[in-house]
């Protein structure tokens, strides 16, 4: 199991919100930034979110970070049959001087 | 354009060794820190190993002691020693890179460790 704990899945109708939460402790995500990450199967993952709550460009801005405490989100809104895909949450672990991922939530659009 | 060509992943048997290989193109490799992520079929991202712009290394506790990352930057390269291979050690590695997140990724290489 990961440090980082992800609901296993999701879902969400077509122009929906959603949100995948990400639960940590204090010596990864109270105390780093954490980063999410799309995933398809078959292709590379891509960054969907950096340093908590920034947005690369070319990024949509339905995708959205928070953070608060041990904890961090990511909401997805006006889902799109395309955001189908599994999502990850990522930080540096201060204990186990390494980068963790959560275990992944795979979003599923009906 | 921007890119990551692993290479190296084939079949060996547990125990045995091996040396994957990441070639950097498009951007000043020297600036950048490197890391290898796996994937094992149905299972999640897991990360393996970073090395920082200074040469220094950090691994995963499941392949510490085991694996070796270093980069040539002369090269443009990045490399992942393998040795000890187990079962568990069967994924896709993927090279992985960037600044703001890790926007850079490899299509990857299969490791496949059995016997």
């Amino acid at each position: 199991q990961s440090v980082l704990t992800q609901p296993p899945s999701a879902s969400g109708t077509p122009g929906q919100g959603v949100s995948i939460s990400c639960s940590g402790s204090s010596s990864n995500i109270g105390s780093h930034s954490v980063y999410w990450y799309l995933h398809v199967p078959g292709t590379a993952p891509k960054v969907l979110i950096y340093k908590n709550n920034q947005r690369p460009s070319g990024v949509p801005d339905r995708f959205s970070g928070s953070k608060s405490g041990t904890s961090a989100s990511l909401a997805i809104s006006g889902l799109r049959s395309e955001d189908e895909a599994d999502y990850y949450c990522a930080v540096w672990d201060d204990s186990l001087s390494g980068w963790v991922f959560g275990g992944g939530t795979k979003l599923t659009v009906l | 354009e921007v890119k990551l060509v692993e290479s190296g992943g084939v079949l060996v048997q547990p125990g045995g060794s091996l040396r994957l290989s990441c070639a950097a193109s498009g951007f000043t490799f020297s600036n950048y820190d490197m890391h290898w992520v796996r994937q094992a079929a149905g299972k999640g991202l897991e990360w393996v190993s970073g090395i920082g712009t200074s040469g220094n290394t950090h691994y995963s506790g499941s392949v510490r002691g085991r694996f070796t990352i270093s980069r040539e930057n002369g090269k443009k390269s990045l490399y992942l020693q393998m040795s000890s291979l187990r079962d568990e050690d069967t994924a896709v590695y993927y090279c992985v890179t960037g600044g703001d997140g890790w926007d850079v990724w490899g299509k990857g290489t299969t490791v496949t460790v059995s016997s």
